[in-house]
């Protein structure tokens, strides 16, 4: 019955190889995010898709790359890890608020703990 | 732009003891405020919310905030902190353009 769920929840790699994070809810909502979490606790959005659309892309190296085959889904791909990419990253999913360009409250999944060495 | 601070990085408290987490924002129109509270190795849960109406919001665990515009403040609060209430809490404002920027958190200590 997991809302948003991540996988995998933790992921030991080498500096230069690729790797996908994979992210879905069951909420039927319409907006999905990636979050980047830092060794201080800092949560800094990455992107953020609307029905498979990408509304948000911050300022995020190109070699970071989502995907989102269905909006229930969007993955997370990255290309020639570095070791600043170590961090926790987090989806969340959340719903529009019709009329308003609002959304209500995001539900987050458990969380990915990538540590790049 | 939006956005959260919260001036307390850390906070400890004795169990049994009152609790207040402080919060201000910055934002142009009428904010979407929240609260979540994220357990070590978990993720963000949330805690309460508040959209319109009355500007004392009731949430989970026995946690409640008032919004006070003339402030900009979204402060928590509980009137009796568990040992279980130890983790870091995190304020949040919806913005345009369905974002969700967060507080750099609260972490919060309970002693025995």
């Amino acid at each position: 019955d997991t809302a948003v769920s991540q996988t995998p929840k933790y992921l030991v790699t080498q500096m230069g190889n690729d790797k996908s994070i994979k992210c879905e809810q069951n909420l039927g909502h319409d907006t999905m995010y990636w979050y980047k979490q830092d060794s201080k606790k800092f949560l800094k959005i990455m992107f953020s898709y609307n029905n498979k659309e990408l509304i948000i892309n911050e300022t995020v190296p190109n070699r970071f790359s989502p995907k989102s085959p269905d909006k229930a889904h969007l993955n997370l791909h990255i290309n020639s890890l570095e070791l600043g990419d170590s961090a926790v990253y987090f989806c969340a999913s959340s719903e529009e608020v019709p009329g308003q360009g609002l959304n209500t409250e995001a539900f987050f999944g458990q969380g990915t703990r990538l540590t790049v060495v | 732009a939006q956005s959260v601070t919260q001036p307390d990085i850390h906070i400890t408290v004795s169990e049994g003891a009152s609790l207040e987490l402080r919060c201000n924002y910055s934002y142009g129109a009428t904010p979407y405020l929240f609260w979540y509270v994220q357990s070590p190795g978990q993720g963000l849960q949330l805690l309460l919310k508040y959209f319109s109406g009355d500007t004392l919001v009731q949430g989970i665990k026995g946690f409640e905030a008032e919004f006070k515009r003339s402030q900009s403040s979204f402060n928590l609060r509980k009137p009796s902190v568990h040992w279980s209430d130890a983790a870091e809490y995190f304020c949040a404002v919806a913005g345009y353009g369905q974002n969700f920027v967060f507080g750099p958190g609260t972490r919060l200590s309970v002693l025995p």
